[in-house]
């Protein structure tokens, strides 16, 4: 199972939006609705942020949404704050007793 | 509150074989709905999950590392192990515990604090 693919770097300016690709194949983010998405600040473990393509777990704010389109899915963080600033990974599985396969991550800037 | 915590020997010799441990703590690893496992994070690169493994002793290896992977789970101290054998300067990295539902696709929930392997002679 290939890794899916994350752009290297994203940026944006406090307030504004921003929206983080990962691209996969039809056999797995195009096949199944299993995408989560984890940032993570240095020095300090993941953290998941979505999960099931566009659900978000307790405390994580509404700024963070997800969605997906055929093999391709998206992470858009609204209002950019400083505290974003972080690498953001992407995973996708095919579901019940599977493990998953990471993108290569995305390091966004606030500028 | 659940709480992962990785243990392990820090520095590992080429060839050597690596051995860490989780402790499990807030829930037991008995559960029937969650699978427990291990993930890693080289220098400079990105994530990779390496295996998991459920109360009842499955286990879901990465075909890349499945030859030289071995995960364990003692039901009486609560806690999973893996060995990963013939380590390369390439097996350098955080290593990671975390928990995934059973059926939930891969959702890593929790994760440990991490702990640092390198592979130097």
């Amino acid at each position: 199972q290939s890794a899916l693919t994350q752009p290297p770097s994203a940026s944006g300016s406090p307030g504004q939006s921003v929206t983080i690709s990962c691209t996969g194949t039809s056999s797995d983010v195009g096949a199944y609705n299993y995408v989560s998405w984890y940032q993570q600040h240095p020095g300090k473990a993941p953290k998941l942020m979505i999960f099931g393509v566009n659900n978000r777990p307790s405390g994580v704010p509404d700024r963070f949404s997800g969605s997906k389109s055929g093999n391709t899915a998206s992470l858009t963080v609204s209002g950019l704050q400083p505290e974003d600033e972080a690498d953001y990974y992407c995973t996708s599985s095919a579901g019940g007793s599977t493990l998953g396969v990471f993108g290569g991550g995305t390091k966004l800037t606030v500028l | 509150q659940l709480q992962l915590l990785e243990s392990g020997p820090g520095l590992v010799k080429p060839s050597e074989t690596l051995s860490l441990t989780c402790a499990v703590s807030g829930d037991s690893i008995s559960s029937s709905n969650y699978y427990w496992g291990w993930i890693r994070l080289p220098p400079g690169k990105g994530l990779e999950c390496i295996a998991s493994i459920f109360s009842s002793g499955k286990t879901l290896y990465n075909p890349s590392l499945k030859s030289r992977v071995t995960m364990s789970i003692d039901m009486s101290k609560n806690q999973i192990s893996l060995t990963l054998n013939s380590m390369t300067a390439a097996d350098t990295g955080v290593y990671y515990c975390v928990r995934h539902g059973k059926l939930s696709g891969y959702v890593l929930d929790v994760w440990g604090p991490g702990t640092t392997v390198t592979v130097s002679s």
